[in-house]
């Protein structure tokens, strides 16, 4: 149980144009869900929180315009990335967290990678 | 500072050998830990949390000071297929701040 889909799992676009990246839970509700970029050789760094059915919080130095994040269904949350440019590309992974018991653990998705010519 | 700090490695050890790997974390509200284990282009996987006490799954030990804000790993009898990258892991507020990762690399 607990599994975690992102679609796509890889994408190549061209600078300026926008990039839809879907993130589901399959086998359970996620309350909430979280997105994070990881550059090459670094860590994952946590762009924004997202809770169903309202605004996504972002963390320090996000552009909120530029990354949008949609949570309308309680299995689904989706970032958009905006007139992507190459410093945008990067390895995107979304998780997950449900209610009782799996409320503290997150689960993870397989993530996308982004490449912008 | 960095909330989370990790030696990068490349950590290089024969199978059969015994490796520990450090953490330390700089928030001391912080209120979980854990180690993730991510291999390469793929998405991390939680490997154990971390207890106080100290907590064992199998080939893998893991311990907390709470007082000195370090987490170690231990991976006792290494098999090649340990090779990957060691994320130390600690939640706040419902958040989860991620180290830069140790990476392992097991050979034979």
């Amino acid at each position: 149980g607990a599994v975690v889909s992102q679609h796509p799992s890889w994408v190549i676009c061209k600078s300026g144009t926008s990039v839809k990246i879907e993130c589901r839970s399959l086998d359970f509700q996620a309350t909430t869900m979280f997105w994070y970029r990881q550059f090459p050789k670094q860590s994952l760094m946590l762009m924004a929180t997202s809770n169903e059915g309202s605004k996504a919080t972002y963390e320090q130095g996000v552009e909120k315009d530029k990354f949008l994040i949609n949570h309308a269904s309680l299995t689904l949350s989706t970032l958009t990335v905006t007139s992507a440019h190459p410093e945008d590309s990067s390895f995107y992974i979304c998780s997950a967290t449900g209610t009782s018991a799996l409320l503290y653990e997150q689960y993870f998705g397989p993530g996308t990678r982004l490449t912008v010519t | 500072r960095k909330e989370v700090e990790q030696d990068p490695g490349p950590f290089n050890v024969p199978e059969g050998a015994t490796v520990a790997f450090n953490c330390t974390y700089s928030n001391s509200a912080s209120q979980s830990f854990f180690w993730y284990r991510q291999d390469c282009r793929k998405e991390p996987k939680l490997l154990m949390s971390v207890y106080s006490s100290g907590n064992e799954d199998g080939r893998f030990t893991a311990q907390l000071n709470r007082a000195s804000q370090y987490i170690s790993l231990l991976i006792r009898d290494s098999k090649l297929s340990d090779s990957a990258t060691y994320l130390c892991v600690v939640r706040g507020f419902q958040k989860l701040v991620f180290g830069t990762g140790t990476r392992l690399l097991v050979s034979p």
